[in-house]
């Protein structure tokens, strides 16, 4: 079946520096992939859909300047949180695939410090 | 905009015993519905997905869903529920003519020896 790897699976930073986080569809190609952010016991909310070779949509409120998306290839997405602060820390989930089946990483913890 | 709303937010409920998780959803076109379980500290997956067809979907772990279109409801139902079933579960739409996936609340099921 579809499997999309997502790295790293936690990671800790210190406030203003860059963190990256990969989403990659291992076995099929993926032109869309979304991006998730879960606060602790809460839902996931959609922050962006990240095409592959055009800029990314972002959802309302989700600062794009802030995270930065870049999805160059048909199997890896790429989520940048710029100049994290402790706000931003959260669980960071990406998924690709579509209708007949989406398939979602197992997430990133993020730890701003 | 389509939204969907999961009216318990927690649910606890013996060992071997039946369990229904309610899901209602809103939209002004067709919908397509999921429920997906996420186990502490992990990503999302798929529990199963109604897309069109039969209204009883059948999908992993013994769960079941009926699509309700008067009622605009998804519930989802297990007849005899385990341990290994505490986790949070999410019920999501996606309209036919958007790839995104919009997620409930999340319902956490706790299984009470």
């Amino acid at each position: 079946g579809a499997v999309v790897s997502q790295h790293p699976s936690w990671v800790i930073c210190k406030s203003g520096t860059s963190v990256k986080i990969e989403c990659r569809s291992l076995d099929f190609q993926a032109t869309t992939m979304f991006w998730y952010r879960q606060f602790p016991k809460q839902s996931l909310m959609l922050m962006a859909t990240s095409n592959e070779g055009s800029k990314a949509t972002y959802e309302q409120g989700v600062e794009k300047d802030k995270f930065l998306i870049n999805h160059a290839s048909l199997t890896l997405s790429t989520l940048t949180v710029t100049s994290a602060h402790p706000e931003d820390s959260s669980f960071y989930i990406c998924s690709a695939g579509g209708l007949r089946g989406y398939t979602f990483g197992s997430g990133t913890r993020l730890t701003v410090v | 905009a389509q939204s969907v709303t999961q009216l318990d937010s927690q649910v606890p409920v013996f060992e071997e015993a039946p369990v229904e998780l309610r899901c209602n959803y809103s939209s002004s076109v067709s919908v397509y519905l999921f429920w997906y379980v996420q186990y502490p500290n992990q990503g999302l997956q798929l529990l199963l997905k109604y897309l069109s067809g039969s209204t009883l979907v059948k999908g992993i772990n013994g769960f079941e869903a009926e699509f309700n279109k008067s009622q605009t409801s998804f519930h989802l139902r297990k007849p005899s529920v385990h341990i290994s079933d505490t986790a949070e579960y999410f019920c999501a739409v996606s309209e036919a003519r958007d790839d995104k996936i919009i997620f409930g609340k999340g319902t956490r099921l706790h299984i009470l020896p």
